[in-house]
């Protein structure tokens, strides 16, 4: 079945590690990716996104991530985490062959010890 | 500039009853979008209206149903109301035709049915 797979579902580090967080997709044809964050409290917001072009694309806050269409896989990275990125992180998918309808993963609850 | 916006913030309804559920769009925007979000998962597509219409919709019974009006605002109602229902309702708004994937996201309905 078409799909988004974050693989953590619960990540925890301490400030200034590196951050990787994985998602992966099953739609084929063109596809767009995001990544949206949550932070306690707040609403859902656009990280970054990708439609074409670099597929390395940087987001807000530092972080980027890496669209490699043959693991169709969409990662998000940060190089050095900070206790306010505490949040959850969502990516999500349209594609061609979903009718571009926005398809989500169950999400990443991200803990940052201070 | 206003941002998405929903009412009411928190609802609680007996099973078998009605619900209507509010949203105005980011200024600018002309397309609205509904989502379901339960507990520990990603959001769940609902659908999407456009020129008071409904352009997409996701794999949702009949029981909901939509409306947007002139001004872009929008309702999502859900009749006949199952204990499954209680979950948070986001609304995000985009503009269609210029990468209408990019959506901003309200603060939600948070929706308990008892």
């Amino acid at each position: 079945a078409q799909s988004v797979s974050q693989h953590n579902h619960h990540v925890i580090l301490s400030e200034a590690a590196s951050l990787e967080l994985g998602c992966n997709y099953s739609y084929g044809g063109t596809v767009n990716l995001f990544w949206y964050v949550q932070y306690p409290g707040q609403h859902l917001q656009l990280l970054l996104k990708y439609f074409s072009g670099d597929p390395l694309v940087k987001g807000i806050k530092g972080f980027e991530a890496e669209f490699i269409k043959s693991k169709f896989s969409f990662n998000l990275r940060k190089p050095s985490v900070q206790w306010s990125d505490t949040a959850e992180y969502f990516c999500a998918v349209t594609a061609s062959d979903s009718n571009y309808q926005l398809i989500w993963g169950a999400g990443t609850k991200l803990i940052i010890k201070p | 500039d206003a941002g998405v916006t929903q009412s009411p913030t928190h609802l609680i309804k007996t099973r078998g009853q009605q619900v209507t559920l509010r949203c105005s769009p980011k200024s600018g925007h002309d397309t609205v979008s509904w989502y379901q979000q339960a507990l520990g998962q990603g959001p769940q597509f609902i659908f999407q209206y456009y020129e008071e219409e409904e352009r997409q919709r996701g794999n949702f019974p009949d029981r909901f149903s939509g409306h947007q009006y002139p001004n872009y605002s929008s309702e999502l109602n859900v009749n006949a109301l199952l204990l499954g229902d209680s979950a948070l309702y986001l609304c995000a708004s985009s503009i269609t035709g210029m990468g209408s994937y990019e959506q901003y996201f309200g603060p939600g309905t948070r929706l308990t049915v008892t």
